[in-house]
């Protein structure tokens, strides 16, 4: 079946623009994760969730970042007042039930801010 | 918390030959270690896991072996090909956790 899916691949903003990230998870899997990854680092822990709920936001580094996942399926991590240090590639992985199995990544949204 | 490091950060060798790169972690309560494939321009691919409760671990032509007295585990590529080029991330997941905590990264090259 199809992986997990993630739009745009590529987001070019501005400075103190806002922008919205999508991530599409692999179809009946109910945990979603959000990393983020820096040129030449691994992948930062953000976000994960649980059905609709976030079951952990420790990762996320400041209140300008937000997740949802109304239904409990598609996620959207929304950053506000973007920095130019918010330039990463934003992945986003899925799970079958909780947090212990394996986590299955997309092709991630690479996000330059200008 | 949770810190990993990984070694070494570039590994070239040829054709035919076998790589190993390894991975210290600092939780002991840590438990669950992936191994993720990525290529240029692409999400990470899980390419094997050990959980704490095996000591090794092999499918085909990787392998890898954890320590737990010593809290590091390694991965290991025989019969090394040029398509095995990539980069290789470990992580580590404590029981009670849910964030896969990575290294830093191996740049591996196979040259023919």
């Amino acid at each position: 079946g199809a992986g997990v899916s993630q739009t745009p691949s590529n987001k070019v903003t501005e400075k103190g623009k806002y922008v919205e990230l999508r991530c599409d998870p692999i179809s009946g899997h109910t945990a979603l994760y959000w990393y983020r990854q820096s040129l030449g680092q691994g992948p930062e822990f953000l976000i994960y969730f649980q059905g609709t709920g976030a079951a952990d936001d420790s990762g996320l580094p400041n209140d300008r970042f937000f997740a949802v996942r109304p239904e409990g399926s598609v996620s959207t991590l929304k950053i506000q007042r973007t920095e130019r240090g918010d330039s990463a590639v934003y992945l986003c992985a899925s799970s079958l039930m909780g947090s212990q199995e394996t986590q299955y990544f997309g092709p991630g949204t690479r996000l330059l801010v200008l | 918390g949770e810190n990993v490091e990984q070694h070494p950060s570039t590994l070239s060798v040829q054709e035919g030959d076998s790589a190993v790169i390894k991975c210290t972690y600092s939780d002991s309560a840590s438990n669950y270690f992936p191994w993720y494939k990525q290529e240029l321009g692409k999400g990470p691919q899980l390419i094997i896991d050990i959980r704490s409760n095996v000591g090794e671990k092999k499918d085909q032509r990787i392998a890898v072996t954890l320590n737990k007295t010593a809290k590091h585990f390694s991965l290991h590529i025989t019969e090394t090909q040029p398509e095995d080029s990539a980069v290789y991330f470990c992580a580590a997941q404590a029981q009670a956790g849910t964030a896969l905590i990575f290294g830093k990264g191996t740049t591996l090259s196979v040259s023919s």
